[in-house]
């Protein structure tokens, strides 16, 4: 079993709308969630971090369920400039663990 | 000037040839770490050092070895290239452990072909 699983998609949705992402994880021991956005041959950037009591940044919320093992990445009001791919990362025993990303294309 | 820099960016080369890809950071973090993304895989761990006496194996380090020549630099090597390693690899830092502040930042990637 992946240690870190995400729907790959592809997301297609219109300008201005609502889209979540969850990717579960396997290890209840896992440390520390984030959420990284990669652009087109281009290098992973973090996102957002996601903390136990959830946490929001402009229209990005990102929670996190213990007790399910998964984590989530709202986006509201979704733009043009949102099109990527969503990496959830994860981390336990000292080693980074990636999903294989989700993909979201924002249509005019 | 680019914090995390990786030599070559693009390489096409034959199987059997040893070939060394090279990652410089200048954000003085001590971890670095080595991936390769596959379509469909995500992107998998190689080998990573938390300091430059220390290397330790990744989920898929057959096949590869590195490197720690000193803080700044990382560098991984194919001894003989196959086919299969075609991806796109990409060099990573991070500072030391602190829980959810532990970013990765990582290198633009090097497109790897072994014809």
């Amino acid at each position: 079993r992946k240690e870190v699983e995400q729907d790959p998609g592809p997301f297609n949705v219109p300008e201005g709308a609502t889209v979540a992402f969850n990717c579960t994880y396997s290890n209840s021991a896992s440390q520390s969630f984030f959420w990284y956005r990669q652009d087109c041959r281009k290098e992973p950037k973090l996102l957002m971090s996601v903390y136990s009591s959830g946490n929001e940044d402009g229209r990005f919320t990102a929670q996190l369920n213990r007790a399910s093992q998964y984590i989530s990445l709202l986006i509201r009001d979704s733009k043009l400039s949102d099109s990527a791919t969503y990496l959830c990362v994860v981390i336990g025993g000292n080693q980074f663990y990636f999903g294989t990303g989700t993909s979201l294309t924002v249509i005019p | 000037d680019a914090d995390v820099t990786q030599t070559p960016r693009n390489r096409i080369t034959k199987t059997g040839k040893r070939i060394m890809l090279e990652c410089s950071q200048t954000k003085g973090h001590d971890r670095m770490y080595w991936y390769r993304q596959d379509p469909g895989l995500g992107l998998r761990l190689i080998y990573y050092s938390f300091d430059v006496k220390d290397i330790n194996k990744g989920e898929i380090s057959d096949g590869y070895s590195v490197s720690r020549q000193a803080q700044a630099k990382f560098s991984l090597s194919l001894e003989s290239a196959i086919p299969n390693q075609t991806a796109l690899y990409f060099c990573a830092t991070s500072d030391s452990w602190t829980g959810v502040e532990d970013e990765q930042f990582f290198g633009p990637g090097t497109r790897l072909t072994v014809l």
